[in-house]
């Protein structure tokens, strides 16, 4: 069955380090996106890339970076910079050009230690 | 800059009712609006996609309608039922990019 997989689906970092979320998916989509959900807020756009070998900032970019290497997949690292990366974090992926739904992964909870 | 409201965030009813979730939204160039379920601890499940040139789309017991000049959406559910209970979200595509509502919590009591 064609999906997205996320992973780890919790994950705990410590102060000054980079953490690497994964996210693979076998849809056949050019485009991928990074969420990222706080409680009560709705999600909010951390990167997106529409092609391989290139992504854009979303919204909250800042202490996050992302590579688009192959078509499959888009992981997110958290940087020691992001001074609150605590959250739920969501990967999807569409259609480029998008106007269609897309499809979600079960998302990684990540924590402070 | 377009934002997405959903009232109330939350909502408990009982098994049966047939029940109506709102999103407006501020902006009105929108190319669609879809409306997406989340259960606790997973990701989003779309739902239903209505197109800015189409006024509503119906899956099920579920029926999603859109009026771009007043910047509302609704979400219709039918006889609900226990397993309806979840976090419905909606959002706008506005230039390629979904702006969020930060959600409703639907719990319906046997």
């Amino acid at each position: 069955d064609g999906g997205i997989t996320q992973s780890p689906k919790y994950l705990f970092r410590k102060e000054g380090q980079n953490v690497t979320l994964s996210c693979e998916q076998n849809l056949n989509h050019d485009a991928m996106y990074w969420y990222r959900q706080d409680p009560g807020q709705g999600l909010r756009l951390i990167y997106y890339s529409q092609i391989v070998n290139d992504f854009q900032k979303g919204d909250i970019a800042e202490g996050y970076s992302v590579s688009r290497e192959k078509k499959e997949s888009f992981p997110l690292t958290v940087t020691s910079a992001q001074k609150n990366p605590t959250a739920f974090y969501l990967c999807a992926s569409g259609p480029r050009g998008g106007g269609q739904p897309q499809h979600f992964g079960d998302g990684t909870r990540l924590s402070i230690l | 800059k377009q934002e997405v409201t959903q009232i109330p965030a939350a909502l408990s009813v009982p098994e049966g009712e047939n029940l109506v979730l709102n999103c407006s939204f501020t902006d009105s160039a929108i190319y669609n609006l879809q409306w997406f379920r989340q259960d606790p601890g997973k990701g989003l499940t779309s739902l239903l996609l209505i197109q800015s040139s189409q006024r509503e789309q119906t899956s099920g017991r579920l029926n999603a309608s859109l009026d771009k000049s007043s910047g509302r959406s609704t979400l219709y559910i039918a006889a609900s039922q226990p397993g309806d209970s979840a976090t419905y979200l909606c959002a706008t595509d506005s230039n390629y990019q979904l702006i969020w509502g930060a959600g409703t919590k639907l719990i319906i009591k046997p």
